[in-house]
């Protein structure tokens, strides 16, 4: 299958700060990709899709704001936690579809820790 | 809506005995269905799909599936299960509103020896 990467795999930063997380189609163009969250022991939650060139979808409680999503290229979605805090540490995993989206491609994930 | 249920969220199975996880879905339109699995900290590994071909789906590490219209399931079995099964599993369905997946809860396998 389509390999899917993410950068970094782990990062830990202070309450306040912004971090950057990446996400990479690597030998496919993805024309859609999706930012899920996942808490500890939980499923994986929707947050945003996205669209190579066109503004980000949202999911209902999710502050656009704070989690700015950029899909400048068909490889290449950015997700930005925004003055960032405790309560969003998490697990964020991308995942990515091509045009007919019958199959996406997970990337293997990003554990953000704020203290 | 397209939704998932993943019925217990703990299966515990003896090294060699038979793997049963259980899946229900309801959805509108004929759905793709998906086997995930998760080892800790780490991403989703796809075990198999179901787009509307063979109703039996074979996947990965010996696991297969069978997609059950009538009874709306799609349920993942190994006939024998190894030490390293033990991890968790997640089904899911495609026609999230934006074309997204979505999740079931998950169901967390343990394998005793």
């Amino acid at each position: 299958g389509a390999v899917v990467s993410q950068h970094p795999s782990w990062v830990i930063c202070k309450s306040g700060t912004s971090v950057k997380i990446e996400c990479r189609s690597l030998d496919f163009q993805a024309t859609t990709m999706f930012w899920y969250r996942q808490f500890p022991k939980q499923s994986l939650m929707l947050m945003a899709t996205s669209n190579e060139g066109s503004k980000a979808t949202y999911e209902q409680g999710v502050e656009k704001d704070k989690f700015l999503i950029n899909h400048a290229s068909l490889t290449l979605s950015t997700l930005t936690v925004t003055s960032a805090h405790p309560e969003d540490s998490s697990f964020y995993i991308c995942s990515a579809a091509g045009i007919s989206r019958g199959e996406q491609f997970f990337g293997p994930g990003t554990r953000l820790t704020v203290l | 809506a397209q939704s998932v249920t993943q019925l217990g969220s703990h299966v515990s199975v003896s090294e060699g005995a038979l793997v049963l996880l259980r899946c229900n879905y309801s959805s509108s339109v004929p759905p793709y269905l998906f086997w995930y699995v998760q080892y800790p900290n780490q991403g989703l590994q796809l075990l198999l799909k179901y787009t509307s071909a063979a109703t039996l789906v074979k996947g990965i590490n010996g696991f297969e599936a069978e997609f059950k219209k009538s009874e709306t399931s799609f349920h993942l079995t190994k006939p024998s299960a190894h030490m390293s099964d033990a991890a968790e599993y997640f089904c899911a369905v495609s026609g999230g509103s934006q074309g997204n997946l979505i999740f079931g809860k998950g169901t967390k396998l343990s394998v005793k020896p």
